[in-house]
This record gives C-alpha cells, structure tokens and sequence, in this order.
C-alpha cells in the first residue's frame, strides 16, 4: 500500500448531518489534493492545496469545505449534502518542485461516502 | 479546455498475451506530463507508468510501454506477457501544471480483465 491513508473508509450520512473525512501522507511530500470519483465519471479534481495553502478549487459546492493544518493531513468537512454526492472520494499527494514540473501523484485508499 | 478520451470501456486478454490500451488527448499546450494509473479491485489506484511531453522517447517500465505520438495527440499503454494481476481499471491523466493553475484530466478508464 502507498503511504496515504485516508478515515473513515465508508461513511453513509443523511442529507442534514456534518462530516469530516480525513487524509494523512507518510511520504514528506508538500502537496495534496481531493478528488471526487463518480461511477462512469472520469475523476474530478476537487481542491489542490500546495504547502498548506490552496491553490485550487474547481467550482466545488460550498458544502464541501477543505482544510489543510499542516503539510501532512488534509480534511474534507461535509454538510447539508445531496445524494448526487455519493461518490469514492479520493486523497493525494506529491512532491511539487520549483517551476511546472508535475510529479508523480500517490493515491490513498478513498472514502466511499453514501448521501441518504 | 483539455480533454482525455479513452474509448474502451472494457477489454479482455488472456494470460501471457499483449494488449494495448488506447488513450487520445486534446490540448493546446506544448509541455504537459500524461500519467498511466491502475486501480485494482477494491484497491489504491497506484502509477503505472509517466511520460513528459518534451521526450520523445517512450516510456517503458518493465512489462509497460507506451506509444506516445505528440502530433496524433494519443498515449496508448501496452501491457505485454499480462498477467493474472493486471486485472484492474486502468486510468489515462493529462497533467499540467503553470503558474499556480492545476490542470489535472483523467478519462473514463478501461476496464482490464486477464483470463487465466
């Protein structure tokens, strides 16, 4: 397995309730992002936070709502979702060198999260 | 915007054999990084294999090889001597990043089953 592990790995929420799923690399790397996998959907990315300050968010739903205290854990706080949410939502990281390399990105094992 | 395309939802290949996995891209940048990921069954997705545009040499790691054609815009993966292991969805990434924006693209994959 890659050094992202990622809690809880199933969660089934109702549409009122607030979550968190978190994400912790074990690898020194100074990037993480969310993406969100849908059945029969390519991957979306969601949100991309580069030494702890986001750098991206793709038009992602207010009810989705990131946090990133330190180079090595990565939250997805949730609340007041719909059921179009249910999905396999993914973590990952990366080393980012200077300039506009792109590195190799390691994926944790995801969240399957269910929205009743 | 970019787009990846992968048109085969699902192939087969029996064990020992060679398939190849087509993956085409549309971009109008000139330096950009394409990514092969393999998720297996209820299993992290992991990197298979990495291209930079600005080589022009495919890409090989060990029983994985890509055809890179840069003009054709396609980045299609071929998997030789397959085995029982390889079954799993097979994701093709369109990768660049500039100036703080994050353009990461996958496609739908390819369902790849290895009959014994």
């Amino acid at each position: 397995e890659t050094g992202v592990t990622q809690t809880p790995r199933h969660l089934v929420m109702g549409m009122t309730n607030k979550k968190s799923l978190k994400c912790e690399q074990h690898l020194g790397h100074n990037a993480m992002y969310w993406y969100k996998q849908s059945a029969k959907k390519p991957l979306e990315l969601m949100f991309v936070y580069s030494l702890e300050e986001r750098v991206e968010n793709n038009s992602v739903p207010s009810r989705f709502s990131p946090e990133c205290p330190n180079s090595s854990h990565l939250f997805l706080h949730l609340h007041t979702l719909q059921p179009e949410d249910s999905a396999l939502y993914l973590c990952a990281s990366s080393q980012e060198f200077a300039g506009d390399s792109t590195d190799t990105q390691y994926f944790g094992p995801g969240t399957r999260l269910t929205v009743l | 915007a970019q787009t990846v395309t992968q048109s085969q939802p699902e192939m087969s290949v029996q064990e020992a054999e060679t398939v190849t996995l087509s993956c085409t891209y549309d971009t109008s940048e000139n330096n950009y990084y394409l990514f092969w990921y393999k998720q297996p069954p209820s299993r992290q997705m992991i990197l298979v294999i990495r291209q930079e545009a600005y080589k022009q040499q495919n890409a090989t790691e060990n029983r994985f090889s890509v055809n890179f054609q840069k003009a054709a815009k396609s980045f299609s993966l071929k998997i030789s001597d397959s085995q029982l292991g390889d079954t799993a969805m097979y994701f093709c990434a369109f990768m660049k990043r500039s100036s703080g924006t994050y353009k990461y693209i996958f496609g739908t994959g390819t369902r790849l089953k290895v009959l014994a």
